[in-house]
């Protein structure tokens, strides 16, 4: 079973809809984040949690919510989502390490089409 | 403004033969820098880092180099394979900003037999 796990992997919705993507990982780390990619443009940091209990903005933020509702799991909204938040998007998780950078384990994405 | 850049966004090398993927960065606070590679339909795995301590680190055939006083890193792979074709990011991030990394745009590798 993999690590990191993220569901749905593809989803296509409307314009000004609802939408939550979600994140399980079973690595026992305390850090989550959410990033996306686009094409040409790398991937980007949206939101961020050290633990269950603190949620940070990521360079991209606007637009998105998230949720941390266990040390497992890690949930990223649209609340209305827009065209160009068409995008692939990934789940990472990583463990906490004093005084060192932590490696991120990702999961294996998932596609998001906005109409 | 892109802090962490990679020039080229696709490179093509003959089997056997050595791959050299760049990447450039502007923030010189940035001192631990990690190479990651993408499949198509997969996350991307890390592959290997550096601390900027050292100027060189080595696992099998993969190598990186890290030039501090150009900003300049590079990733080698001797000998290319097949399987290394991939999208290869360069990320790059500070000891007191605890896991953040920044990602370059990446690099398409493609490696023919």
């Amino acid at each position: 079973d993999a690590d990191v796990t993220q569901t749905p992997r593809n989803r296509i919705t409307k314009t000004g809809k609802r939408i939550m993507l979600e994140c399980s990982q079973t690595k026992g780390h305390d850090r989550m984040y959410w990033y996306r990619q686009d094409p040409g443009l790398g991937l980007r940091l949206i939101y961020y949690s050290f633990d269950v209990k603190d949620i940070n903005k990521g360079e991209i933020s606007d637009g998105y919510s998230v949720s941390r509702q266990a040390q497992a799991k890690f949930s990223l909204s649209l609340e209305s989502a827009i065209p160009n938040q068409t995008a692939l998007y990934f789940c990472a998780t990583s463990d906490s390490i004093a005084g060192a950078v932590d490696t991120q384990y990702f999961g294996p994405g998932t596609r998001l089409t906005v109409l | 403004d892109q802090q962490v850049k990679q020039n080229s966004p696709s490179l093509s090398v003959q089997e056997g033969r050595i791959s050299i993927l760049n990447c450039d960065y502007t923030n010189s606070m940035f001192d631990y820098f990690l190479w990651y590679k993408k499949y198509p339909a997969e996350g991307p795995t890390f592959l290997i880092s550096i601390s900027s301590i050292k100027d060189k680190n080595e696992d099998g055939r993969f190598t990186v180099f890290l030039n501090k006083s150009a900003k300049h890193l590079s990733l080698h792979i001797v000998p290319s394979q097949p399987g290394d074709s991939a999208v290869y990011f360069c990320a790059a991030s500070s000891y007191n900003q605890g896991g953040k990394l920044i990602f370059g745009q990446g690099t398409e590798l493609s490696v023919k037999p």
